[in-house]
């Protein structure tokens, strides 16, 4: 069974750019989750989808954060403009709706230059 | 508000030997999820081990055990025979219920592993 993949695995912009971070959920997990770790600080909740909508958003820094996960599927968080301190690892995790359990991603490295 | 304190920011152990991570926690809720992941260098989060705030016995998973002691809210990660794949960071996480499926990370410990 497949994982939690994230894609891409590493990604550097320059400040004002736009990304756009990818996240596919093993399959059949209603539950989906963004965290972020920046500059060796705690690993930081953003953001938790129910299949399609935003269960909680209360981690999301500001409104150059934008999550989606259309169809319930796979979840892109994008962040337009980017600006160096938002520089770190963003993890993807999804759970079966009443698991215990966070199955995570590899993470994607964002650096902002 | 819900905190993990992970006092040991890195922490080295001789192969085979056991060592003890520390975790403690806060949270008002009685009902609350205690969980380790392990995170090596390749990046991706590992899940451990879990204990549930109602659960009698501490949990165990192979070489992994968790000590859990509720009055003093600790949730120390015991790994035994300890190996030199076991380098990595490892963190504690608290999931509290039913208000939600967010989780609270600890800081997070380094481990190495010395042949």
């Amino acid at each position: 069974e497949a994982g939690v993949t994230q894609f891409p695995s590493h990604s550097v912009i320059e400040k004002g750019q736009t990304v756009t971070l990818r996240c596919d959920p093993i399959s059949g997990h209603d539950n989906l989750y963004w965290y972020r770790r920046v500059m060796g600080k705690e690993i930081k909740f953003l953001l938790h989808f129910v299949k399609e909508s935003k269960q909680d958003e209360s981690g999301m820094p500001n409104n150059r954060f934008l999550a989606e996960r259309t169809g319930g599927t796979y979840s892109t968080l994008k962040v337009q403009p980017a600006e160096l301190e938002d520089s770190g690892v963003y993890f993807c995790a999804s759970s079966q709706s009443h698991g215990g359990k966070l199955f995570f991603g590899s993470g994607t490295q964002l650096s902002v230059l | 508000a819900q905190k993990i304190t992970q006092t040991q920011p890195g922490m080295f152990v001789q192969e085979k030997e056991a060592v003890t991570l520390d975790c403690t926690y806060d949270t008002s809720d009685p009902s609350y999820g205690l969980f380790w992941y392990k995170q090596p260098s390749s990046g991706e989060m590992i899940f451990l081990i879990y204990q549930g705030s109602y659960d009698q016995q501490n949990a165990t998973e192979g070489r992994y055990s968790l000590n859990f002691q509720k009055a003093r809210k600790s949730a120390n990660l015991v790994i035994s025979a300890s190996q030199l794949g076991d380098s990595a960071m490892y963190f504690c996480a608290m999931r509290v219920e039913p208000h939600g499926q967010n989780f609270v990370f600890g800081p997070g410990t380094r481990l190495s592993v010395l042949p």
